[in-house]
C-alpha cells in the first residue's frame, strides 16, 4: 500500500463546476496536510495546508481532513480552465518525513 | 527575494559520469530537501536536512549524496549517474521545522544516457 494515494485521474469537470480530489494516507500520526498545484514543466506551488480536523476555506479552495478516517480532500468550486494542473497532495508524519502522490490531473472544460 | 534557485536548469550526462546539482534559498529557511519527480508520478524524497549541519534519507536514496553547506546551500550529487536517474529535480525549502509548506525552485531537468 502507497503511504499517500491520490483519486486516480484524469479528471474532467466543465467549467463553473466544483471538482473534488482525495487523498488518503496510511500514517495515522500524520500531522500536517497539503495541496499543491503543478502545471506542466513548472514546479510545484501551494494551494492550500490543513493542520486539524475540519474544512478550511481560500477563497474558491476548500480543503477538508478526517484524521480518523484518515482522508484529506480538496473542493474547488466555480472551477476555470486555469484550474487545469495536476494536484499533489502531501502529507507530513509525525516523525517529519514528507509524501507525496502521484497526482490527480484536472482539466477544466470550457 | 529570488526565492530558491537550482542550477543548471537542464543537463545531459552519459553513464558513469558526476555532477552536482546546486540548491540555494534566500528565505533564511531552516529545511530543504531534494526530490526527484519522474514522468505522471509524484514527488519522491531523495534526502532532506532539517537545519544546518544535518542530513537524512528520504525514500530514494541510493546512488545521491548531499551536503548542506551552510544555511542556504544544499547541494546534491550524483557520483556515478545511470539512466535509471534521469528525471527532474527539486529542491525545496521551509521555515518552522519539518511540518510546515514547502517553498519549491524551478527543477532540473536530467539525462543519463
Amino acid at each position: 500500500q502507497k503511504e499517500v494515494e491520490q483519486n486516480s485521474g484524469p479528471l474532467s469537470v466543465p467549467e463553473g463546476a466544483i471538482a473534488s480530489l482525495n487523498c488518503t494516507y496510511s500514517d495515522r500520526g500524520s500531522q500536517s496536510f497539503f495541496w499543491y498545484r503543478q502545471y506542466s514543466g513548472k514546479s510545484p506551488e501551494l494551494i492550500m495546508s490543513i493542520y486539524s480536523n475540519g474544512d478550511k476555506e481560500d477563497g474558491r479552495f476548500t480543503a477538508q481532513l478526517n484524521k480518523a478516517s484518515q482522508y484529506v480532500s480538496l473542493l474547488i468550486r466555480d472551477s476555470q480552465p486555469s484550474d487545469s494542473a495536476t494536484y499533489l497532495c502531501a502529507v507530513i508524519t509525525n516523525a517529519g518525513k514528507s509524501t507525496f502522490g502521484d497526482g490527480t490531473t484536472l482539466t477544466v472544460k470550457p | 527575494n529570488a526565492g530558491v534557485t537550482q542550477t543548471p536548469k537542464f543537463q545531459v550526462l552519459k553513464t558513469g559520469q558526476s555532477m552536482t546539482l546546486q540548491c540555494a534559498q534566500d528565505m533564511n529557511h531552516n529545511s530543504m530537501y531534494w526530490y526527484r519527480q519522474d514522468p505522471g508520478m509524484g514527488l519522491r524524497l531523495i534526502y532532506y536536512s532539517a537545519s544546518e549541519g544535518t542530513t537524512d534519507k528520504g525514500e530514494v536514496p541510493n546512488g545521491y549524496n548531499v551536503s548542506r553547506l551552510n544555511k542556504r546551500e544544499f547541494s546534491l550529487r550524483l557520483e556515478s549517474a545511470a539512466p535509471s536517474q534521469t528525471s527532474v529535480y527539486f529542491c525545496a525549502s521551509t521555515d518552522r521545522g519539518l511540518y510546515n509548506e514547502q517553498f519549491f525552485g524551478p527543477g532540473t531537468r536530467l539525462t543519463v544516457l
